[in-house]
This record gives C-alpha cells, structure tokens and sequence, in this order.
C-alpha cells in the first residue's frame, strides 16, 4: 500500500535554529497537507499546498513557517527559529483530490521535534 | 465555532469484548465526520467516513460508526475487539468553508486486556 514517508522520526534541535522537515507524498497525490499535535493536545492543521503554492493556512502557520515542494517528490516545513512552543510531532499528509470528505487524506508516521 | 469532543482519553477493554468510542462535534451544518487510527510509531490511518447518506458507515477492521445528526455524534463501534485494537483514535470533522481542513478530536487511547 503507498505511503507517506516522512524523515526523519524525531529530530532534536536548539531554540532559535532553522529546521526542515522532509516529506515523500505518494506520488500521484496532488494535495498536501502539513498538521501538528502538541504532546496531549489536538491535531492541529498547519497548511496545505496545491499546484505549488499554498491554499490554505492556519493562524498557527505565521511568518517563521514555510513550506516548499522543491522537486517532484519531496515536501518540506521549515521553521526558521525555533521556539520551545513548537515542540511537536508533526504529521504531513498527501491527498488525490482537495475535497477532504470525498479523499480523506493519506498521512506519514510523523516527526517528533524537541526544541531545547 | 467548530470542534469535536471525544469524552474517554483512555478505555480499556478486554480482548473480544465491543467497543464504542464517543465523538461529539459541533457543527452549523452536515458535516463530514472522520475516525482515524494511530497505532504506535505509525502514521494517522483513515477508519472510515460519513458525508451523506446512510448513517450507518462501515469501516477497515471491522468498525463501524454511527451519525446521529440530533445528538451531535459520530460514534465508532466494533462488536469483538482484537489484542491489536490497541491504539489511539482520533474523531475529525471537516471544517466549514475549507475543503481540505479537518478539526480533530483529542483522541482516545484503547488499551486491550488479554
């Protein structure tokens, strides 16, 4: 069964550094999707992404997240300078069409980031 | 505004007991209700989902769950659990004016007793 690959599992990193992490959709998704769950509370949608460019934003998703598609395959969230607050398991998920209650979503196992 | 409530953080059951997980949401009109599964170290899997229709949604591994549309819940059942039942369930809905958004649920951790 097709996957979304997510990397790497966890990542640990200081306040203030720049982090990227990287996604694989399947690949004849064309929707994409970034979420995140702080430890004991909601999923929470982050962005999603269509026809390179983003549809849709949360007010979490402020100034110091972006999100690119840099070649066919690869999704990536970047987080300029960490927070401590941003402390999260972060989930990205693919989708074949945009309408959520017609595709669901596919989604990775997630990226654990500790922010020290 | 929207949200979805899941009442239990954790339930235990034992092996070959049923099931049922409540999920409550507020919504201003039909919704689109999801359960998704998270078994440990994995991704979010999707059980099944109601948009219109019947009621009565059938799921992968044997679940189901039920739209009340005037108790506000989408409830997930399964009449015999399996020792590999055990994960967190997560209740979404599809969030108004966004076709791609979903509203999550905190999520339920079902533990299974042999």
């Amino acid at each position: 069964e097709p996957e979304v690959t997510q990397t790497p599992s966890h990542q640990v990193t200081q306040m203030g550094q720049e982090v990227i992490l990287r996604c694989v959709p399947i690949s004849n998704h064309l929707y994409f999707y970034w979420y995140r769950q702080i430890l004991g509370q909601k999923v929470e949608f982050l962005v999603s992404f269509y026809n390179n460019e983003i549809s849709e934003k949360s007010e979490i998703f402020d100034d110091q997240f972006s999100v690119e598609r840099p070649d066919g395959s690869n999704f990536t969230l970047k987080i300029r300078s960490t927070k401590l607050e941003d402390s999260a398991m972060y989930f990205c998920a693919s989708s074949e069409g945009g309408q959520v209650r017609y595709y669901g979503y596919t989604f990775g196992s997630g990226t654990r980031l500790t922010v020290v | 505004a929207q949200s979805v409530t899941q009442p239990d953080i954790h339930i235990t059951v034992s092996e070959g007991a049923s099931l049922e997980l409540r999920c409550n949401y507020s919504y201003g009109a039909t919704p689109y209700l999801f359960w998704y599964v998270q078994s440990p170290g994995q991704g979010l899997q999707l059980l099944l989902k109601y948009f219109s229709g019947d009621t009565l949604v059938q799921g992968i591994k044997g679940f189901e769950a039920e739209f009340k549309r005037s108790q506000s819940s989408f409830n997930l059942r399964k009449p015999s659990v399996h020792w590999s039942d055990a994960a967190e369930y997560f209740c979404a809905v599809g969030a108004r004016g966004s076709q791609g958004n979903l509203i999550f649920g905190k999520g339920t951790k079902l533990s299974v007793k042999p």
